[in-house]
């Protein structure tokens, strides 16, 4: 079955550390998609990235790097050099292209709430 | 664009009240769907929809209904609200379902 797991609920760090959120998942399909959201302490929900199961590549944008390994069924995400800004919710999140009727719902993860101290 | 709208912002009913949340989206995305977000939980699906006319439910579908006449609507309906109704509620609408989807800034109810 489908599952993310994001087995981080809370992290906390000191401005200008580096800090990886870690996210596994799983899936029955071929094909599938992962995404990151941040949810900020306002409530909205805002898209990061979108990955397809067929990219390994890593990503790097500007402070924020994901990391795609197959092998492990794992999409991390790192910040590297953190900002109060970046204090929010992440969410992890998998579809399947595939799989029966339900193709492109989103199963997230529980997330990972990061508060990043002055 | 406006992107995902979504109305209320917040409100709170009486158990077994009515009411319906509205989404809208004016990116002409055929995809659309409804999720609730409770503490501890992440989101999980209610319903979706991947055209007008069409949908189906999602993975809490119990105690909703939604309807999708139109390409840019998709509202919410609780027809007898309970207590565990009490969420936070996020629309969301991509161009297709194999696409990202975009969010809407949330409905928070409460049922007392």
């Amino acid at each position: 079955a489908q599952k993310v797991t994001q087995a981080q609920t809370e992290i906390s760090v000191v401005e200008k550390e580096d800090v990886t959120l870690d996210c596994v998942y799983e899936t029955r399909d071929t094909t599938y998609y992962l995404f990151w959201y941040k949810q900020p302490p306002s409530g909205e929900l805002v898209f990061l990235i979108r990955r397809n199961s067929f990219d390994e590549q890593n990503e790097i944008s500007g402070r924020y790097s994901w990391n795609f390994q197959k092998s492990t069924s794992s999409f991390n995400f790192t910040i590297t050099a953190s900002q109060v800004v970046d204090s929010a919710v992440y969410f992890c999140a998998l579809s399947e292209a595939n799989y029966g009727g339900s193709q492109g719902n989103l199963i997230f993860g529980k997330g990972t709430k990061l508060s990043v101290k002055p | 664009n406006a992107g995902v709208t979504q109305t209320p912002k917040f409100q709170v009913l009486k158990t077994g009240q009515s009411m319906t949340l509205q989404c809208a989206q004016d990116m002409n995305h055929e995809y659309m769907s409804w999720y609730r977000q409770d503490p501890g939980m992440g989101l999980r699906l209610i319903h979706y929809s991947v055209g007008a006319g069409i949908t189906d439910q999602g993975e809490v579908p119990n105690g909703y209904n939604v309807s999708r006449s139109t390409t840019e609507d998709f509202p919410l309906r609780l027809l007898s609200a309970a207590p565990s109704q009490t969420s936070v509620y996020f629309c969301a609408s991509s161009l297709t379902n194999q696409e990202t989807q975009y969010f809407g800034p949330g409905t928070r109810l409460l049922v007392l």
